[in-house]
């Protein structure tokens, strides 16, 4: 089956806290891509971030970073010292051999001021 | 580069009418064009895949008589909902793959918002 699963439906944090989003996925393929969406409340996709799934390297852009684990089948993004205007539904998500990206049911994040 | 927008952002229908929603890649020319649609609060669920020329694949329990999609040129597809009812109200995203990109490459379009009174 292939599968992804946030577990965490909404998280609220204080400003400057930092907070993590849990991704877990599940694939029958040995090459396959992961991904990270941001959705602001405007509802347009914000592309943050693609891994492949030979590339296990953590990834770190300004405040963000990623985790990702084959062992655990994870791809966990932390957001540090987190801002207002992080605030907004992230998905993950998973590109499978056929082409198709299957997303999880995202996590509604609110950062409160 | 490669941006993909959406006519309209939003629109509003009375029951019993159709709708058409364009998706066009504006810097790039795109074999595959996807469409998904979210309802309020849940996750992107996606509705057909359509290769430029070809019909769509629609994916299991999306009626292809009411979703009509035209994918005619490399640069638009067509989201046709027709008899539209309420229950039809959603978020409609599409996403669009370029002719020599991998197939990692998916650039999602800004949403259309329908409401179907």
């Amino acid at each position: 089956a292939q599968k992804v699963t946030q577990a965490q439906t909404e998280i609220s944090v204080v400003e400057k806290e930092d907070v993590t989003l849990d991704c877990v996925y599940e694939t029958r393929d040995t090459t396959y891509y992961l991904f990270w969406y941001k959705q602001p409340p405007s509802g347009e996709l914000v592309f943050l971030i693609r891994r492949n799934s030979f590339d296990e390297q953590n990834e770190i852009s300004g405040r963000y970073s990623w985790n990702f684990q084959k062992s655990t089948s994870s791809f966990n993004f932390t957001i540090t010292a987190s801002q207002v205007v992080d605030s907004a539904v992230y998905f993950c998500a998973l590109l499978n051999r056929d082409d198709k990206i299957i997303f999880g049911k995202g996590t509604r994040l609110h950062i409160l001021p | 580069g490669a941006v993909v927008s959406q006519h309209p952002s939003w629109v509003i229908c009375k029951s019993g009418t159709s709708v058409k929603i364009e998706c066009r890649s504006l810097d790039f020319q795109a074999t595959t064009m996807f469409w998904y649609r979210q309802f309020p609060k849940q996750s992107l669920m996606l509705m057909a895949t359509s290769n430029e020329g070809s019909k769509a694949t629609y994916e299991q329990g999306v009626e292809k008589d009411k979703f009509l999609i035209n994918h005619a040129s490399l640069t638009l597809s067509t989201l046709t909902v027709t008899s539209a009812h309420p229950e039809d109200s959603s978020f409609y995203i599409c996403s669009a793959r370029g002719v020599a990109g991998p197939a990692y490459e998916q650039y999602f379009g800004p949403g259309t918002r329908l409401t179907v009174t």
